[in-house]
């Protein structure tokens, strides 16, 4: 089956950075999605790493090694917004997605 | 672009009876829509995989008499949980792609479901 870990609870200060690491083995393998999710609403699309190495978009960037099955998001110059869950999601016959990390941003 | 929409946003209802979740894709047409599940603080789960005009695909454990799909369009899929009961309670979301199975999803903005 499909195994995509991440850890559970981070808190940082705003105007900080935070990298939230994500491991996985799955049986296949089509790209990995990073998502952010507020609680009670729906997944909004973050990132998309097919290929090796790093993808930035303004304040968040994304990595990924697939030999090494890991990934990171990177979140900088936090703002209080971002608290949220961060879901990673590994494209395989279907989208499989980790248990989320819930980040807490504290002024 | 690529919006998508659920309808309703929230829903309860008295076990025993059947409720239906709308899911639209606004601004183009979705060959492809999934329905996931989720539990609080935990994450989605695929339930089934639909595409316009045919069977829907679902996933193990999922029984699919209890939770029809219908995707009856390139721009609509409705899940209908039958003879709903209290452990149906979740917050549903539904996703659309542009193209196949392994283009980006939009989702949805979930339903939450409230079975007394």
């Amino acid at each position: 089956g499909q195994n995509i870990d991440q850890p559970t609870e981070m808190t940082a200060t705003e105007g900080a950075i935070v990298q939230i690491n994500c491991t996985y083995q799955t049986s296949g393998f089509n790209g990995l999605f990073w998502y952010q999710q507020h609680a009670g609403e729906a997944p909004t699309f973050l990132s998309y790493n097919v290929l090796d190495g790093l993808e930035e978009k303004g304040r968040f960037s994304s990595f990924l090694s697939r030999s090494k099955g890991y990934s990171y998001l990177l979140l900088k110059e936090l703002q209080m917004k971002d608290s949220a869950s961060y879901l990673c999601a590994v494209n395989d016959y279907k989208l499989s997605f980790g248990a989320g990390t819930t980040v807490t941003v504290r002024a | 672009g690529a919006v998508v929409s659920q309808h309703p946003s929230r829903v309860i209802c008295k076990s025993g009876t059947s409720v239906k979740i709308e899911c639209r894709s606004l601004d183009f047409q979705a060959t492809t829509m999934f329905w996931y599940r989720q539990f609080p603080k935990k994450s989605l789960m695929l339930m089934a995989t639909s595409n316009e005009g045919s069977k829907a695909t679902y996933e193990q454990g999922v029984e699919k008499d209890k939770f029809l799909i219908n995707h009856a369009s390139l721009t609509l899929s409705t899940l209908t949980v039958t003879s709903a009961h209290p452990e149906d309670s979740s917050f549903y979301i539904c996703s659309a792609t542009l193209g196949g199975r392994w283009d980006e999803q939009f989702f949805g903005p979930g339903t939450r479901l409230t079975v007394l």
